[in-house]
């Protein structure tokens, strides 16, 4: 299986902050990279598909890079509704797999 | 827009098979794009994917779940269905069903819809 292992496990941020989320793959996944938002009690959104693609009606706030093993989650300025759980996910090679999240808290 | 709806009991007893079904609704389950498939959530931890399936029966799932886990599709009712066998604590998680893009390369690729998710706890 692919490891996906993100960094940092928890950040304290502000609003209007500029947050970065990495996530590593324990090989190349090429661009097959995948972000999502969870919040408690809620149904896990796509933010970013293919390690840059904006899903849509994601605010633009919210954009991907990188490719290989590394890879970035950035959010421009950090809104009230934009704290919660960040994952990555690896769509490389079955089975999918995810990393263990990055909690974004006041 | 699709939306998917997971309904199930919330209580499996230990060795029992645990049954989920997803509903989806605003379009049909027999697309060429898209699988459908299950993701959960054990209380504290991450998400874990378990499989996908598309509509002509072709799945993938997860080897650590492989032999206990069956997928089905019912066109007919708009439905997808998760059976989980021989269950214990461990598979004690909220469940999500959640459609995946994809499908015309052949492996489910980003999860763009999701349910709400279900709690099943594992008791007896």
């Amino acid at each position: 299986d692919i490891q996906m292992t993100q960094s940092p496990s928890s950040l304290s941020a502000s609003v209007g902050d500029r947050v970065t989320i990495t996530c590593r793959s324990s090989q190349s996944i090429t661009r097959y990279l995948n972000w999502y938002q969870h919040k408690v009690g809620k149904a896990p959104k796509l933010l970013i598909y293919g390690a840059s693609g904006l899903q849509s009606g994601v605010p633009s706030r919210f954009s991907g890079s990188g490719s290989g093993t590394d890879f970035t989650l950035s959010i421009s300025s950090l809104q009230p509704e934009d704290f919660a759980t960040y994952y990555c996910q690896q769509s490389y090679d079955t089975p999918l797999t995810f990393g263990g999240g990055t909690k974004v808290e006041i | 827009q699709q939306q998917l709806q997971e309904s199930g009991p919330g209580l499996v007893k230990p060795s029992e098979t645990l049954s989920l079904t997803c509903n989806v609704s605003g379009g049909s389950i027999i697309s060429n794009n898209y699988y459908w498939g299950w993701v959960r959530q054990p209380p504290g931890k991450g998400l874990e994917w378990i499989g996908s399936i598309y509509h002509s029966g072709t799945s993938h799932s997860n080897p650590s779940l492989k032999s206990r886990v069956t997928m089905l599709i019912d066109a007919s009712k708009n439905h997808f269905f998760l059976r989980l066998s021989s269950v214990t604590a461990a598979d004690t998680a909220v469940y999500y069903c959640a459609r995946a893009t994809g499908a015309t390369s052949g492996f489910p690729d980003a999860l763009d819809v999701w349910g709400h998710g279900t709690t099943v706890t594992v008791s007896s």
